[in-house]
Parts: C-alpha cells; structure tokens; sequence
C-alpha cells in the first residue's frame, strides 16, 4: 500500500465548476496534511494546510480531513481556467520539521 | 524577501560526471529538504538538514549521493558519477523552525 495516494486523474472540470480532489493516506500516525499545486515546469506552490479533523476554508479553496478514514481532500469552488495544474497531497508524521511525504498528484484541466 | 533559491536551474552532464546542486533557504528559515520529481511522478524525498547536520536521509541512495548544508553558505546536493537515471528536477525546499515548506524553483539534471 502507498502511503499517500491520489486518484490517478486527469481531472477535467468546466469553468465555474465545483474541482474534487482527494488523497488518502496509510500512517495513522500522521498530524499535518498539505496540498500544493504545481504548474508545468514550476515548483510546487503551498495552497492549503490543515491538521485537525473538518473543514478548512480559504477563499475558493476547502480543504477537509478525516483522521478516522485517513482521508484527505481539496475542493475548488468557482473553478477557473488558471486553476490548472497538478495538485500534490502531502503528509508529515511528526510535527513541524519532519520530511513531508507525497502523493503523485492529479491534473487538473479548467475548460472554458 | 527572497525565496528559495537554487542553482543552476538547468544542469548537463555527461555520464560518470559529478553534478552539484546548491540551494540557499529563506531568510530565516534553518531547515532544508531535498526531493526529487521524475516525469509524471510525485516528489520523492531524499535528505532532511539543519545547519551542520543530517536530521534524516532515509530517502537517500546509499551511493553517489551526499548532502550538506554547513554553517556558511548554500546547502549542497552533491551526485558523484552521475547514470542516465540520475535526469530529474531536483527541489529545495526550507522552512523556519515548526513552521511551514516552501519550494524553490528546481535544478533540472539532463544525464547524456
């Protein structure tokens, strides 16, 4: 079992829509979850960060985990053209300072 | 305030070469992680650092591979005998003592 994994995509969504992405992950002893959004060619960007059970909203953005289900998600409302991109889950085990572990990503394609 | 900043941000070398990756953090920030992304696949983590120590290299190869990061200067990734496996955009990455990672833009390593 990997230890982080994402839907293997790509994700296509129209222009306005509602994008769902999702990542589960193996160690239950995980604390911090964190999702990057990477264009092609560029560095993977922070979007989101979130560490207990719930929701976490940031402008357009909704991050939700479920510790119980190891789950993890990212929605996207009032998706745009420009929100285009890989988007990477990651989990860190022990705390602030400790290597962060990835999923492989999922493309997401914005049509106009 | 400046990023993460690496260089070179592109990287040829010829088979049995030594490639050498530097990375300066952001100001203020005194840990520093190295990952490595291969086309289409997530960022796998190779060596976790702080000023004059190896926190945790689990992720590295156990040849041709070294880091450092000492008490002056750029964090090093240092490959030795560099194989056509070795192609891959290498990232940096640091953060502030329990605070977040952030990225910096990548070496790309062409093996030939």
């Amino acid at each position: 079992q990997k230890e982080v994994e994402q839907n293997s995509g790509p994700l296509s969504v129209p222009e306005g829509a509602i994008a769902s992405l999702n990542c589960t992950y193996s160690d239950r002893g995980s604390q911090s979850f964190f999702w990057y959004r990477q264009y092609s060619g560029k560095s993977p960007e922070l979007i989101m960060s979130i560490y207990s059970n719930g929701d976490k909203e940031d402008g357009r953005f909704t991050a939700q985990l479920n510790k119980a289900s190891q789950y993890v998600s990212l929605l996207i409302r009032d998706s745009q053209p420009s929100d285009s991109a890989t988007y990477l889950c990651a989990v860190q085990r022990d705390g602030a300072n400790s290597k962060l572990t990835f999923g492989k990503g999922i493309t997401l394609s914005v049509r106009p | 305030n400046a990023g993460v900043m690496q260089n070179p941000r592109h990287l040829v070398r010829r088979r049995g070469q030594e490639a050498r990756l530097r990375c300066s953090p952001m100001k203020g920030h005194s840990h520093v992680y190295w990952y490595r992304q291969l086309p289409e696949e997530g960022l796998k983590f190779m060596v976790y650092l702080q000023k004059e120590n190896i926190i945790d290299e689990s992720g590295m190869p156990k040849e041709r591979f070294s880091a450092e990061f000492p008490k002056e200067g750029p964090s090093i990734l240092r490959i030795q005998q560099v194989v056509r496996g070795d192609s891959a955009a290498y990232f940096c990455a640091s953060s502030p003592p329990a605070g977040l990672v952030h990225f910096g833009n990548g070496t790309r390593l062409t093996v030939t």
